[in-house]
């Protein structure tokens, strides 16, 4: 069975870098791919990007400057970190395999 | 980037009506292996997205197959035969032939 969990700080300060971890259970990661996806409260859904299989990513054009998206396959874990926080990144991060399988999600809240 | 244009963006339905949600991209989705990675996916309230379709009509497993997807190129096109009341969220179609991928804007199915 294939499962998803996204684990992180629910608050965190403007400027400041987020910090999220998806652990993954019942897939591989050097076989498929996992995107990480946000949507804002009340809004719709945005890819922020994805890693292959290979361990090459691709980003979103408009978070390209502050993401990174990371894996350690021996934990079974793809991070994501952003930088430079804004209110406007206030959302609940979600983390998919493959499009297919999907993490409950983690909101997190960027305020003072 | 290329942009999904989602329309309706709201559809109001009653129990048993079939309805079509549109999908149209800026720019042809068919990958130069030959696939089109146009995929549909559903969120109901307060879940994470499911994916229903892929690869424009290949039905994900489990989902009933009142639902079908149909379309080339640049148009897209989701039909649910016969809505029943567990149908209802909101809907979004998203590429991942061309990096960045992105997503549409949404249709929300409500009941009429």
């Amino acid at each position: 069975q294939v499962q998803l969990k996204e684990s992180g700080p629910g608050l965190v300060k403007p400027s400041e870098t987020l910090s999220l971890t998806c652990t993954v259970s019942g897939f591989s990661l050097t076989s498929y791919h996992v995107s990480w996806v946000r949507q804002p409260p009340g809004k719709g859904l945005e890819w922020m990007g994805v890693i292959w299989g290979d361990g090459s990513t691709a980003y979103n054009s408009a978070l390209k400057s502050r993401l990174s998206i990371s894996r350690d396959t021996s934990k079974s874990q793809v991070f994501l970190k952003m930088s430079s926080l804004k209110t406007e990144d206030t959302a609940t991060y979600y983390c998919a395999g493959i499009l297919r399988y999907w993490g409950q999600g983690v909101m997190v809240t960027v305020s003072s | 980037d290329v942009v999904l244009t989602q329309t309706p963006p709201t559809l109001s339905a009653t129990i048993g009506q079939s309805v079509s949600i549109s999908c149209r991209s800026s720019q042809s989705l068919l990958h130069s292996n030959g696939n089109t990675y146009l995929n549909w996916l559903l969120q109901r309230p307060g879940q994470p997205p499911q994916l229903l379709i892929y690869l424009v009509s290949r039905l994900e497993s489990g989902v009933p197959n009142r639902f079908s997807g149909s379309g080339s190129g640049t148009d897209f096109t989701l039909k649910i035969s016969g809505v029943e009341a567990e149908d209802l969220g909101v809907y979004y179609c998203v590429q991942s032939t061309h990096a960045p991928w992105t997503f549409g804007g949404g249709t929300k199915l409500e009941l009429k």
